[in-house]
């Protein structure tokens, strides 16, 4: 069974650019969870989806963040315009209901270099 | 959710036990307690949850005491590949089936020397 997949694996942009991070999850898990690590810091929540429901995204960092997840299947993290604190590394994670409750399946990470 | 705290680092020679104590005093009723490992430039990966008294499984078990106020994940003869970032974390189940998130700490660097 194929794991949670991330792309791109790394992107190097120029502040004021767009990037737009994709994440396929699991097949069959409803919840897909965003978080991400800039530089020296914790592993952060960014938000929670339910299908293509927003479930909550009291982690997300500004209005330059934007998610989807048309479709309830992959989802997509867009950062326009680009900042030089977003930096970092973006995780995404799925889980199934009824499973574990605190079994999440994470993903390697898109790396983020803003310059 | 509770806040967790741990040891920054720990170091271990291959063969030996470790034990990872994480305390988490605010824990309420409701939530259960998990750990994840990571390993550079990958994503964390769950090694095991509990809710009280003791949870083993192949790769680790984890001891929770009656107070529920810390939890100790032990992994069994440690090898250089059990080198990583160990994160103790509180979850809590929502009605419905829909899993909170996540709140990860700055973990245990635990370093395991041949």
């Amino acid at each position: 069974e194929a794991g949670v997949t991330q792309f791109p694996s790394h992107s190097v942009i120029e502040k004021g650019q767009t990037v737009t991070l994709r994440c396929d999850p699991i097949s069959g898990h409803d919840n897909l969870y965003w978080y991400r690590r800039v530089m020296g810091k914790e592993i952060k929540f960014l938000l929670h989806f339910v299908k293509e429901s927003k479930q909550d995204e009291s982690g997300m960092p500004n209005n330059r963040f934007l998610a989807e997840r048309t479709g309830g299947t992959y989802s997509t993290l867009k950062v326009q315009p680009a900042e030089l604190e977003d930096s970092g590394v973006y995780f995404c994670a799925s889980s199934q209901d009824g499973g574990i409750p605190g079994e999440l399946f994470f993903g390697e990470g898109s790396r983020l270099t803003v310059l | 959710l509770a806040k967790t705290t741990q040891p920054i680092s720990m170091d271990s020679y291959e063969g030996q036990e470790v034990n990872i104590t994480c305390s988490h005093n605010n824990i309420a009723t409701n939530d259960y307690i998990t750990w994840y490992q990571q390993f550079p430039s990958q994503g964390p990966r769950f090694i095991i949850q509990g809710y009280k008294t003791k949870v083993t499984n192949e790769v680790a078990s984890l001891f929770i005491p009656a107070d529920r106020k810390s939890s100790t994940l032990s992994l069994p003869r440690v090898s250089l590949s059990d080198t990583a970032v160990y994160y103790c974390l509180v979850g809590r189940r929502l009605g419905g089936g829909a899993t909170n998130k996540l709140i990860f700490g700055t973990g245990t660097l635990l370093a395991v020397q041949p």
